[in-house]
């Protein structure tokens, strides 16, 4: 079954740093790659999502890249702001990695 | 619209006691999920379903089952509970179209369940 890795485990920047997350999978079958933020005591909420006919997407502040031959996927925040500190999960369809803390320090 | 809803927030349950977790959705999404988060942890799926009377496994069903007999309501049923099903259980629906299955998942806001 597939598999995901999620580098780092802890994230720490000063505001305005750029952040980025790595994570890696297994099955090359997987064709939908969604990034999820969860603050502190809440629910998962969809930041921005690729699918595997796209190498790259970006909506404002956030992008996300995909290498299909590498299994590769990565998020990549600029400008960070003290409200981006979360916990960061990617996923490769229903499989999810176990998360990177992200912290910005203002 | 409530969006996911779940019941309850939290619960404590003894070992070898039973209960079920609702999960209720009011966005007409075929596609409902049960996952598992422990402590510093990733999201890990428990069962799902693509729609009304057809329910599939995850990667960790052992102790649970789940049931769909409508599209808006999926429960999820832990018989004779165990510590090491303390967790938070996050109920999610989602809206295939007809050339892609997976989309945007939208979480409840979750049950907190202790077994002591």
């Amino acid at each position: 079954g597939e598999n995901v890795e999620q580098h780092p485990s802890t994230l720490s920047v000063q505001e305005g740093d750029s952040a980025v997350i790595k994570c890696t999978y297994s099955d090359s079958a997987s064709n939908y790659f969604p990034w999820y933020k969860q603050e502190l005591g809440k629910r998962p909420q969809l930041i921005i999502d690729i699918r595997s006919n796209v190498g790259e997407k970006k909506d404002q502040r956030i992008a996300v890249t995909l290498n299909k031959t590498a299994k590769h996927f990565s998020l990549h925040i600029t400008e960070t702001q003290p409200e981006d500190s979360a916990v960061y999960f990617c996923a490769a369809q229903l499989v999810f990695g176990t998360g990177t803390r992200l912290l910005v320090s203002p | 619209n409530a969006g996911v809803t779940q019941t309850p927030k939290f619960r404590i349950l003894k070992i070898g006691q039973s209960m079920t977790l609702q999960c209720t959705q009011d966005m007409n999404h075929n596609y409902m999920y049960w996952y598992r988060q422990d402590p510093g942890m990733g999201l890990k799926l428990i069962y799902y379903s693509v729609g009304a009377g057809i329910t599939d496994k995850g990667e960790v069903p052992n102790g649970y089952n789940v049931s769909r007999s409508t599209t808006e309501d999926f429960p999820l049923r832990l018989e004779l509970a165990a510590p090491s099903q303390t967790s938070v259980y996050f109920c999610a629906s989602s809206y295939p179209t007809r050339t892609i299955s997976y989309n945007e998942q939208f979480f409840g806001p979750g049950t907190r369940l202790t077994v002591l």
